[in-house]
């Protein structure tokens, strides 16, 4: 398995301005993810984090809101960029280091972000 | 679309009997499942999967059933412990692709 750890854990944000929260792995992995979960609902894929290239995103998510960056096996960052109220979620780092996506990944503890 | 639903919301139970935790989904193209765990301030943590070739896994007091027919699954937690009180994630995806995610169940054990 494989420790996640997010900073920052929490943060309190106005409109208009960007936040960057940092994944850190204690052990290489192959693949690393990140997720929205917004109040009330289910864990969303934002994007898959690719080590060296552009991250792919899923349908509704775009790079310029959602910037990400993987510079090595063990290291991400998501930008949110421009937030809105509508941004206010819990935002995950994931990693896996299965070559099957849908195979067990292992979670950072996310960072809670309100937008004001 | 959901095509993961997890029905129930919450779910309460007395320690030591059985909580059975229950997922539909409507993609007949999923392949694999998995539940995670969740406590508060802390990430999801991999509980137990299936795969479509199986009808059941287990692995302790976890056992995780998958009707294909009914697209349903179920986790059944014996006996159940004040620890297993925590948000419960049913997750499905086809094979090579994303993990998609129902709402949650969140477990409570009474003691």
């Amino acid at each position: 398995s494989a420790v996640i750890s997010q900073k920052p854990s929490r943060d309190i944000c106005q409109r208009g301005t960007s936040l960057t929260i940092q994944c850190q792995v204690d052990s290489q992995v192959t693949m690393m993810f990140w997720y929205r979960q917004q109040p009330g609902q289910s864990l969303t894929l934002i994007a898959t984090a690719n080590q060296g290239s552009e991250a792919t995103y899923e349908s509704g998510f775009v790079i310029d809101k959602f910037p990400i960056s993987r510079p090595n096996l063990t290291f991400s960052t998501l930008t949110v960029s421009n937030m809105s109220p509508e941004d206010s979620s819990i935002y995950l780092c994931s990693g896996s280091n299965r070559d099957r996506v849908e195979e067990t990944q292992y979670f950072g503890p996310g960072t809670r972000l309100l937008v004001l | 679309d959901q095509q993961v639903k997890q029905n129930s919301p919450s779910l309460s139970v007395q320690e030591g009997r059985i909580s059975i935790l229950n997922c539909d989904y409507t993609n007949s193209m999923f392949d694999y499942f998995l539940w995670y765990k969740k406590y508060p301030a802390e990430g999801p943590t991999f509980l137990i999967s299936i795969s479509s070739i199986k009808d059941k896994n287990e692995d302790g007091r976890f056992t995780v059933f998958l009707n294909k027919s009914a697209k349903h699954l179920s986790l059944h937690i014996v006996p159940s412990q004040p620890g297993d009180s925590a948000v419960y994630f049913c997750a499905a995806a086809e094979y090579g692709n994303k993990l998609v995610f129902g709402a949650g169940t969140i477990l409570r054990v009474k003691s």
